[in-house]
């Protein structure tokens, strides 16, 4: 079974520049995250979808931060304009629906931002 | 107080020992747990969760939860050179038991 997948693996680009992630999650896997993960810290959620919709996007911060997923399956994450604090490396992970227990998430391999 | 903390490390073992790793969490209603391996440069990978107080054993992986005294936490008997990696603790929140919060991690190393 395919893994979660993510493009680009890495990225370097300019301050003030967009910049876009991919994903796409596993098989079947209803729910799709977003993490932001710096270095020596624990993932940080931006956003979380359920099918087609977000769920949770508490996190995301929606001045420059915008996230879709069209007919539930991919995902894209862009960032208009990036900050030089934006370089991180941002995951997506998916899950099953496990009904009264949190879902184990698996992730993907992750894209490395650096923003000069 | 934070979420989810976790001892930062690094947890320096010898090889064939147990190495311990601690989680405590805030959340008094959270049900679900995880521990998450990350080797560097690497993405988390799910190694083990539990939801029910007592031990939970898989392999040379035993997590223990304890949920009066809000502690959760990850054994590794007869540790190897490979499980040099940092372990993340994970935990839902009471109030969306679909929303889980990781903690910063603990490095792990083990001595040849």
């Amino acid at each position: 079974e395919a893994g979660v997948v993510q493009s680009p693996r890495y990225k370097i680009i300019e301050k003030k520049q967009p910049v876009a992630f991919w994903c796409n999650p596993i098989s079947g896997h209803n729910t799709l995250y977003w993490y932001l993960q710096n270095l020596g810290q624990g993932p940080e959620l931006l956003i979380r979808y359920e099918n087609e919709e977000a769920v949770d996007d508490s996190q995301l911060p929606k001045d420059r931060f915008s996230a879709e997923r069209l007919k539930g399956v991919d995902s894209t994450l862009k960032i208009q304009p990036a900050e030089l604090g934006d370089s991180a490396v941002y995951l997506c992970a998916s899950s099953l629906d496990m009904g009264q227990h949190a879902a184990k998430q698996y992730f993907g391999p992750g894209t490395r931002l650096t923003v000069t | 107080q934070k979420e989810v903390e976790q001892n930062s490390g690094p947890l320096s073992v010898p090889e064939g020992a147990i190495a311990s790793l601690n989680c405590t969490y805030s959340d008094r209603g959270s049900q679900s747990f995880f521990w998450y391996r990350q080797y560097s440069g690497k993405s988390p990978e799910l190694i083990m969760s539990i939801y029910s107080n007592g031990d939970k054993e898989d392999g040379r992986f035993t997590a223990q939860l304890n949920k009066a005294s809000q502690y959760v936490s990850l054994l590794i008997r007869d540790s190897q050179p490979s499980d040099s990696a940092t372990y993340l603790c994970a935990v839902n929140l009471k109030t969306s038991y679909d929303k889980v919060i990781f903690g910063p991690g603990t490095s792990l190393s083990v001595i040849p």
